[in-house]
């Protein structure tokens, strides 16, 4: 069963604009995490958030947790077409070293 | 990329026949994992090893067993593969462990490997 829910599946923006991507959790959580998956590849760690933080920066990236709502969002900043890829979430419980991902968020970034 | 290669990258086999995939990692890390994307599905854990020679059961690991014999490799194998196992398998691995913010298990991918059972 997946814990992570993304939404949308699919979003599609111009170049320069702001994507965000939501995903949505069952149970209390130790982390989240979210990755990068580019077609045909392996996926790729973008950063990590405890469930004591509440905001996270790396970059373009901006990323928010709200445990009352069991949620986060992913925001990445002034898009480019190399930011075309799936988004996935990942959870873990406390004392658990396996993740549970959602099914991801196809992002389309238009030149 | 993290140091971890999976092989073979593709392979077509027949329905009953038996399929080993393996994935090695120069990274001594001491958490392994197989994974398997489907669409509609994402990603769904198969099984992981914490050590060599411990592993155990993920979400979806009927028909699948796994063996860890030294810490840089990790073997999937499809006793009997059916046409339900075509999918594309993921290795990861992990260096989990408990730092002083907390703890932190990030996990790096292998390119993966593209199997379909006719």
């Amino acid at each position: 069963s997946q814990q992570g829910e993304e939404d949308p599946q699919a979003l599609s923006i111009q170049e320069g604009e702001n994507a965000t991507m939501n995903c949505s959790y069952k149970t209390s959580i130790n982390n989240l995490q979210w990755y990068r998956q580019n077609s045909g590849r392996g996926l790729v760690h973008l950063i990590l958030i405890r469930s004591n933080e509440r905001e996270k920066h790396s970059g373009r990236l901006r990323v928010t947790l709200d445990t009352s709502k069991k949620s986060s969002s992913l925001l990445i900043t002034a898009s480019r077409a190399a930011d075309t890829a799936s988004y996935f979430c990942a959870t873990d419980t406390w004392g658990a070293q396996k993740l549970v991902f959602g099914q991801g968020t196809r992002l389309t970034i238009n030149p | 990329d993290a140091g971890i290669t999976q092989s073979p990258r593709h392979k077509v086999t027949e329905t009953g026949t038996p399929v080993t995939l393996r994935c090695h990692q120069t990274e001594n890390h001491r958490y392994m994992y197989w994974y398997r994307q489907d669409p509609g599905h994402g990603l769904r854990l198969i099984h992981y090893s914490y050590g060599v020679k411990d592993t155990d059961k993920g979400e979806v690991s009927d028909g699948y067993s796994v063996s860890r014999s030294k810490t840089e490799d990790f073997l999937l194998t499809l006793e009997s593969a059916t046409s339900s196992q075509t999918s594309v398998y993921f290795c990861a691995i992990s260096d989990a462990g408990t730092s002083g913010r907390g703890t932190y298990n990030e996990q790096f991918f292998g390119p993966g490997t593209r199997l379909t059972v006719l």
